[in-house]
């Protein structure tokens, strides 16, 4: 039921791009994006509610296809700050309502 | 904003004894609260929802008896680690869900020595 992020990790140099993907085995209704600093806790960064929708924050925006069941998040001229571990999360229902689980992450290095 | 207010942030206790971690929701009232476990450089891993009032649904694979959880009110949400070891050292947060999406305590990190 984890979502499947790729890659894994990647590193930048400042100013250069990277997408980051998401995709579910099972039907996505929603799909949300946090981005992680070493000790700290996830920030949300955005969430995506149906299919096609496409969002943006500054030079970061993601895009969302349900058919396919994935997500994307695209990080444009990148900076420093945009160093962190990104996860996507999606909702699962359970006996216990629903619930938000995450992706194993992807790690991005941006150096100067 | 939705806050949620997690303490203590960082906690060192002797293998053994016992741990409380408090999660509250300062401004509006979290009728559902989950707990997450995450260990170095991995994801965060869903332990358990609580619904207010009513006892903690626990994931496969996490121990209820070691894992208290109790949501007696609208506010407020804690978790017990009992009897801990060194393998439950890791960084614990809380989340509530806030209109659509879900807001995050600032996360514990628990060491066991």
């Amino acid at each position: 039921q984890q979502p499947v992020q790729s890659p894994q990790a990647v590193i930048l140099r400042e100013g250069e791009d990277a997408v980051i993907n998401c995709s579910s085995s099972k039907a996505l209704y929603s799909v949300h994006w946090y981005r992680q600093k070493h000790g700290e806790a996830p920030v949300f960064l955005m969430i995506l509610l149906k299919g096609g929708e496409q969002k943006g924050h500054e030079k970061i925006s993601a895009s969302f296809n349900e058919k396919k069941q994935q997500s994307s998040l695209y990080l444009t001229a990148s900076q420093l700050s945009y160093s962190g571990t990104y996860f996507c999360g999606t909702e699962i229902n359970d006996q216990a309502g629903t619930a938000l689980i995450f992706g194993k992450g992807t790690t991005l290095s941006v150096s100067s | 904003g939705a806050v949620v207010s997690q303490h203590p942030s960082r906690v060192i206790c002797k293998s053994g004894t016992s741990v409380k971690i408090e999660c509250r929701s300062l401004d509006f009232q979290a009728t559902t609260m989950f707990w997450y476990r995450q260990f170095p450089k991995q994801s965060l891993m869903l332990m358990a929802t609580s619904n207010e009032g009513s006892k903690a649904t626990y994931e496969q694979g996490v121990e209820k008896d070691k894992f208290l959880i109790n949501h007696a009110s609208l506010t407020l949400s804690t978790l017990t680690v009992t009897s801990a070891h060194p393998e439950d050292s890791s960084f614990y947060i809380c989340s509530a869900r806030w209109r659509v999406g879900y807001t995050f305590g600032s996360g514990t990190r628990l060491t066991v020595v």
